[in-house]
């Protein structure tokens, strides 16, 4: 079955600096990649995904990238803002499947400074 | 997306009762449902895909006995946790897969507490 490794677990940075998430894969035939942000007592909410076909998608400030050679895709937040702060949880799934089912990331707490 | 609500949002209980957890697709018909159990901190974990029509699938090592799922509708899915241990207390949350796009959009969990 499918793994994902997420990191860091944790991270930290000043407001307005960028963050950046890195998750890797195992299964070459995941081709759907979601971004979700929880927040404390709250379910996951999606805040960007991106399809194999696709190599980066941009929705505002932020953006993920997709490496399919080396199975890894990255969530980049550029100037954080203190509401940035929350879990985020990388996923992959093969909608080719059919079962839609996604395998998620351990998650990293973002934590942005003010 | 589609919109998600479940009901309760949290729910304390003694031991050995029944809980019923709601989670219904507002603007969305769904003939499949996942269900996710969440501890503090860590990631989330499937127990089972809910399945309009028929059984639910459990994933391995989800007593399906202990946890009853049943589709009523295209917009309703149910949990019942029976006779529930403190070890249920957790973080259950519903998420529909949009179809074709399969996009899954989650509820907002519910947080139940077994004493």
């Amino acid at each position: 079955g499918e793994n994902v490794e997420q990191h860091p677990s944790t991270l930290s940075v000043q407001e307005g600096d960028s963050a950046v998430i890195k998750c890797t894969y195992s299964d070459s035939a995941s081709n759907y990649f979601p971004w979700y942000k929880q927040e404390l007592g709250k379910g996951p909410q999606l805040i960007i995904d991106i399809r194999s076909n696709v190599g980066e998608k941009k929705d505002q400030r932020i953006a993920v990238t997709l490496n399919k050679t080396a199975k890894h895709f990255s969530l980049h937040i550029t100037e954080t803002q203190p509401e940035d702060s929350a879990v985020y949880f990388c996923a992959a799934g093969d909608s080719g499947a059919g079962s839609y089912q996604l395998t998620f990331g351990k998650g990293t707490k973002l934590s942005v400074i003010p | 997306g589609a919109v998600v609500s479940q009901h309760p949002s949290r729910v304390i209980c003694k031991s050995g009762t029944s809980v019923k957890i709601e989670c219904r697709s507002l603007d969305f018909q769904a003939t499949t449902m996942f269900w996710y159990r969440q501890f503090p901190k860590k990631s989330l974990m499937l127990m089972a895909t809910s399945n309009e029509g028929s059984k639910a699938t459990y994933e391995q090592g989800v007593e399906k006995d202990k946890f009853l799922i049943n589709h009523a509708s295209l917009t309703l899915s149910t949990l019942t946790v029976t006779s529930a241990h403190p070890e249920d207390s957790s973080f259950y949350i519903c998420s529909v897969p949009t179809g074709f796009t399969d996009t899954q959009y989650f509820g907002p969990g519910t947080r139940l507490t077994v004493l």
